[in-house]
């Protein structure tokens, strides 16, 4: 399985509403990874968790919060978030830091 | 920080023509380099990948890359292109941030259109 999945594919939200997206790997990858893409634009890093422990938070604000519950499953839980976070939320994964990155299809959220 | 440069925004070729894209990077240390692709409505996929060892570097669909150390370079080419090349291409490096954490810099990426 050479897969990064990620659901849901598409989210709408207010911007009251707490929602949370979620990424699955089975590669045995120890590294994962959220980005936001914006259109025509490159992904942008915003968090990295390495063996479980986050090591990298990309001066994220805090309406976003990643959570790593175990070495295959990464979340991002959302809360209060504004029009201008609208973008395609990716999820990669990687066997360490200095190895490719596997990216996941993305979930386009919306927030109106 | 590191950064990536890609000078191509947008590209259009007719099918069968050659393709070069240009990517520079600013760090001088050991870098790990990439060319990803994201096909329209697609998620990204490696293209290619430079670790050591010999500079030029052959990918999937017939791309290859050059690593030229000197220039701080690695760019993309492709002999003849073909229309369902027409994607975002890429170009990344992995190697140290602020600090000393590793993390992938991504260039601006070019949009290469080919006509058929």
């Amino acid at each position: 399985d050479t897969e990064v999945t990620q659901t849901p594919k598409h989210l709408v939200m207010g911007m009251t509403n707490k929602k949370s997206l979620k990424c699955e790997q089975h590669m045995g990858h120890r590294a994962m990874y959220w980005y936001k893409q914006k259109a025509k634009k490159p992904p942008e890093l915003m968090f990295v968790y390495s063996y479980e422990k986050l090591s990298i938070n990309e001066s994220v604000p805090s309406r976003f919060s990643p959570e790593c519950p175990n070495s295959s499953l990464l979340n991002l839980h959302l809360h209060a978030l504004q029009p201008e976070d609208s973008a395609l939320y990716l999820c990669a994964s990687s066997q360490d830091r200095f190895n490719e990155q596997f990216f996941g299809p993305g979930t386009r959220l919306t927030v109106l | 920080a590191q950064s990536v440069s890609q000078h191509n925004h947008h590209v259009i070729l007719s099918e069968a023509a050659s393709l070069e894209l240009g990517c520079n990077y600013s760090y001088g240390g050991t870098v790990n380099l990439f060319w990803y692709v994201q096909y329209p409505g697609q998620h990204l996929q490696l293209l290619l990948k430079y670790f050591s060892g010999d500079p030029l570097v052959k990918g999937i669909k017939g791309f290859e890359a050059e690593f030229i150390k000197s220039k701080f370079s690695f760019n993309l080419r492709k002999p003849s292109v073909q229309w369902s090349d027409t994607a975002e291409y890429f170009c990344a490096v992995n190697g140290p941030s602020s600090g000393s954490a590793r993390q992938l810099t991504f260039g601006s990426g070019t949009q290469l259109t080919v006509l058929p």
